[in-house]
């Protein structure tokens, strides 16, 4: 079975301030693929990243980084100098290679980024 | 446009009604997803197309759930006798190879049932 952990409901930030959006994730495969998406008030859902098992490079996309540790079965997100923009739910979500092709999304962490 | 269209936007319907919501994907895109999110939880899969037929359906929650993508392209979404409980936004997604590529989701449906 397929599991997506982020335990951080909500994070309130002031703008400019660095956060990091944690994602812990559980599954048997040894080949998957994890992801990031934005949710703005709007309601869409926006891909920002996709990841998969066999590279644990870091990735940096302008403000935004990676962090994919294995070891630890995390994927993490951080937000350098954070902008009123960057408020949404975020959420981080699995996918495996054998069997149900479909995506297993967490609860989504809300942040808020304060003027 | 070029994204995943979802009509309504919002639904409003009494306890017991029948209704419909509809998704266009992306053109060419031959996988289809509904999935399903509640107030303050991660959006549930529901049911996945690849081209006309129902690949996986194994997150509908009962049978009053039905899903149809005749010709491939458009989907249907159908719920029989609502209840409060089917209460929440029920988003469509595309893609060309299914969930191990990036999903392109719409603006989701707004159901409410009173």
């Amino acid at each position: 079975a397929q599991k997506v952990t982020q335990a951080q409901t909500e994070i309130s930030v002031v703008e400019k301030e660095d956060v990091t959006l944690d994602c812990v994730y559980e599954t048997r495969d040894t080949t998957y693929y994890l992801f990031w998406y934005k949710q703005p008030p709007s309601g869409e859902l926006v891909f920002l990243i996709r990841r998969n098992s066999f590279d644990e490079q870091n990735e940096i996309s302008g403000r935004y980084s990676w962090n994919f540790q294995k070891s630890t079965s995390s994927f993490n997100f951080t937000i350098t100098a954070s902008q009123v923009v960057d408020s949404a739910v975020y959420f981080c979500a699995l996918s495996v290679q054998t069997g149900a092709n479909n995506l297993f999304f967490g609860t989504g962490t809300r942040l808020t980024v304060i003027p | 446009g070029a994204g995943v269209s979802q009509t309504p936007s919002n639904k409003v319907t009494e306890k017991g009604k029948y209704v419909e919501l509809r998704c266009d994907p992306i053109s060419g895109h031959t996988a289809l997803y509904w999935y399903r999110q509640s107030l303050g939880q991660g959006p549930e899969f529901l049911i996945y197309f690849q081209g006309t037929g129902a690949a996986d359906d194994s997150g509908l929650p009962n049978d009053r759930f039905f899903a149809v993508r005749p010709e491939g392209s458009v989907s249907t979404l159908k719920i029989q006798r609502t209840e409060r409980g089917d209460s929440a936004v029920y988003l469509c997604a595309s893609s060309s190879t299914g969930a191990r590529s990036p999903l392109h989701f719409g603006n989701g449906t707004r159901l409410t049932v009173t």
